[in-house]
């Protein structure tokens, strides 16, 4: 299994780009969740999805969009890309409601100068 | 509402001492408790969970974690550190939130350990 698969591992953006962060995982998995990791602060939720075609928002969704079309598939897409969305992305899946365990991508390093 | 605090943001240990990380969280249900460690530039791996059954955990690498209601603590302990201990450390507490779990992360403690 590859588990949670995160592309790509680094980008530079440039003010006002737009790119999606590409998130698959292949163990069935029905809860997906992006995070973004800054020093100091943790893990802080944008987004999560409880199954295809659900989403809701996490603690800091702006500027941020995702969409859930499979179980697979959870892309983050950043609009308008902003100096403050520099950041570590990971997206990670768990199982069911129980069993919270949570499985994380390798992560995604985003610049935007 | 739910809330983790961890209440050292760096944490020094000389090798073959013991290793204490301490969390504290706050939840108005019975909560499952967490503790995962991120090495450099790698992702996040599982230690331990709580989950109402035994109030001792014990977990990975020698790890444990003992949840006290009472003080509302999920510490993490080791009996002695070994240099590939070094890295940061969440604690999590996850409860019920609209028939969802929604993990909450705290923002981590970097163990540091010395020869």
């Amino acid at each position: 299994n590859a588990g949670v698969t995160q592309t790509p591992k680094f980008r530079i953006l440039k003010i006002g780009q737009s790119m999606t962060l590409q998130c698959t995982q292949d163990m069935n998995h029905n809860y997906m969740y992006w995070y973004r990791q800054d020093p100091g602060m943790g893990l802080k939720l944008i987004y999560y999805s409880v199954g295809a075609g659900i989403t809701d928002k996490g603690e800091v969704p702006n500027g941020y969009n995702v969409s859930r079309s499979t179980t697979e598939d959870f892309p983050l897409r950043l609009e308008l890309a902003a100096p403050s969305q520099t950041s570590v992305y990971f997206c990670a899946s768990s199982y069911s409601l129980r069993d919270e365990k949570l499985f994380f991508g390798s992560g995604t390093q985003l610049s935007v100068l | 509402a739910q809330s983790v605090t961890q209440l050292d943001s760096h944490v020094s240990v000389s090798e073959g001492t013991p290793v204490l990380l301490r969390c504290n969280y706050s939840s108005s249900y019975s909560p499952s408790l967490f503790w995962y460690v991120q090495h450099p530039n790698k992702g996040l791996q599982l230690l331990l969970k709580y989950t109402s059954a035994a109030t001792l955990v014990k977990g990975i690498n020698g790890f444990e974690a003992e949840f006290k209601k009472s003080e509302t603590s999920f510490h993490l302990t080791k009996p002695s550190a070994h240099m590939s201990d070094a890295a940061e450390y969440f604690c999590v507490v996850s409860e019920a939130t609209g028939g969802s779990y929604i993990p909450t992360f705290g923002r981590g403690t970097s163990l540091i350990v010395h020869p």
